[in-house]
């Protein structure tokens, strides 16, 4: 199984400070993306990336920023944090290929005063 | 893009009772509809997946079904115990390609009551 890890897992961040939010996969997938969680939300798409250097806005990447400077990692970027950024955001790492599946980090819960 | 409708937001259900929840999508160019599972303080996890070349799937007592031309796929959990209970979550992919996006549903809270 895809081993995909986040960091920090808590963070907590004062409004207009800069947070940013690391992911790590380690199986060698091509296709990497940043989703975040809210109650009657389910999951949205804020950026992915199809390979290193490649970053595409997702569905609400509005106040975010990505980098994937390698296969492995892949950030997500909140320059000037707000409150309602707060959320739980996943990482998920898929291969591409004939292979749909995408495999989730644990999530990071940020929480942003 | 893609649209992924998800009802009902809240299911209940007796322990040995069927579970089904019902999804629509709007892009039909949409070719891939997955299932995933997502137990509280965990991350989602996929437990079945269905092509765009398939009316039905079925891993144990999962089943898939797919109606292409009402845009409509749904879960259907049989014989159901209390360790079902969790998120589910279904999703389309909005693109083919090399991206592999997917637009996910808000969500059904199934709680399997003993």
């Amino acid at each position: 199984e895809a081993a995909v890890t986040q960091s920090p897992r808590n963070k907590v961040a004062v409004t207009g400070g800069k947070v940013t939010l690391s992911c790590n996969q380690t199986n060698n997938h091509n296709n990497m993306y940043w989703y975040r969680q809210d109650t009657g939300h389910g999951l949205r798409l804020i950026h992915y990336s199809y390979g290193a250097g490649s970053t595409e806005k997702g569905d609400i990447p509005d106040g975010y920023k990505a980098s994937r400077p390698s296969q492995e990692n892949f950030s997500l970027i909140l320059e000037l944090a707000t409150p309602s950024q707060t959320s739980v955001y996943f990482c998920a790492s898929g291969h591409r290929g004939s292979s749909y599946e995408q495999y989730f980090g644990p999530g990071t819960r940020l929480t942003v005063l | 893009g893609e649209q992924v409708e998800q009802l009902p937001s809240i299911l209940r259900v007796q322990e040995r009772s069927s579970a089904s929840i019902n999804c629509t999508y709007e892009n039909s160019a949409s070719n891939y509809f997955p299932w995933y599972k997502q137990e509280p303080g965990e991350n989602p996890k996929l437990i079945i997946d269905i092509r765009s070349n398939m009316e039905r799937k079925q891993i144990q007592g999962l089943i898939v079904l797919l109606d292409k031309k009402a845009k409509r796929f749904s879960l259907h959990i049989t014989d159901t115990q209390p360790a079902d209970s969790a998120m589910y979550f279904c999703a389309a992919s909005a693109s083919g390609g090399s991206n592999y996006k997917l637009t996910f549903g808000k969500g059904t809270l199934l709680t399997v009551t003993p």
